[in-house]
């Protein structure tokens, strides 16, 4: 069972145009967590967030958590051919803080 | 190390063929973990070493799945008689003790024929 949804699944934009990516949930989570993941390496932590509503920004990325904490959004501002690659959100249940629930991905491509 | 390190990083085998995976995690680092991702999805939790002992092995498929950490460093996951079902890349990252800051590999992909 995925507990964590991703959408889009896919997403191909040209250089300097701006995107969302959603990551949604009917479970509460303590915190959430984004990835970016390039071919044949291991994902690389973005982001950690913990409150609900809580906004961090990393550069050109804005990362949103959901007041109920089930769900978070990344938005990327301009963006560039280095951003491409596959992001991943993963969230850590109450219970069990360690063992991390990811959702599929979004794969973005983004050309010059 | 500076970071994590996966061996091998590819392995073929036949189906029913013993295997075995290396994790050389960060040192210092006292949290260790197995993940498997097969294509088009995400990471799946298998197993969390917290030093030496399994503080959570409930990820791990069956019992052909099994993982040590003897000196509460390296760790080496095994997969007894493989099957078609099992190729994917397995992922090892590690933490310090209470942060939830993950460093993966680069993972070992395990095709099996």
């Amino acid at each position: 069972t995925q507990l964590l949804e991703q959408s889009p699944q896919f997403l191909s934009i040209q250089e300097g145009e701006n995107l969302t990516v959603y990551c949604n949930s009917s479970s509460v989570f303590s915190s959430l967590q984004w990835y970016r993941q390039e071919p044949g390496e291991g994902p690389v932590l973005l982001v950690t967030v913990v409150t609900g509503g809580e906004v961090k920004k990393l550069k050109r990325l804005t990362f949103q958590f959901g007041d109920a904490r089930k769900d978070s959004s990344l938005h990327i501002t301009a963006a560039q051919p280095g951003d491409t690659g596959l992001y991943l959100c993963a969230g850590a249940l109450p219970d069990s803080g360690y063992a991390l629930n990811f959702g599929k991905g979004t794969s973005l491509l983004v050309t010059p | 190390g500076a970071g994590v390190s996966q061996t091998p990083s590819n392995k073929v085998t036949e189906k029913g063929k013993y295997v075995e995976l290396r994790c050389d995690p960060i040192s210092g680092h006292t949290a260790l973990y197995w993940y498997r991702q097969s294509l088009g999805q995400g990471p799946e939790f298998l197993i969390y070493f917290q030093g030496t002992g399994a503080a959570d092995d409930s990820g791990l498929p069956n019992d052909r799945f099994f993982a040590v950490r003897p000196e509460g460093s390296v760790s080496t996951l095994k997969i007894q008689r493989t099957e078609r079902g099992d190729s994917a890349v397995y992922l090892c990252a590690s933490s310090r003790f209470g942060a939830n800051v993950l460093t993966f590999g680069a993972g070992s992909r395990l095709t099996v024929l």
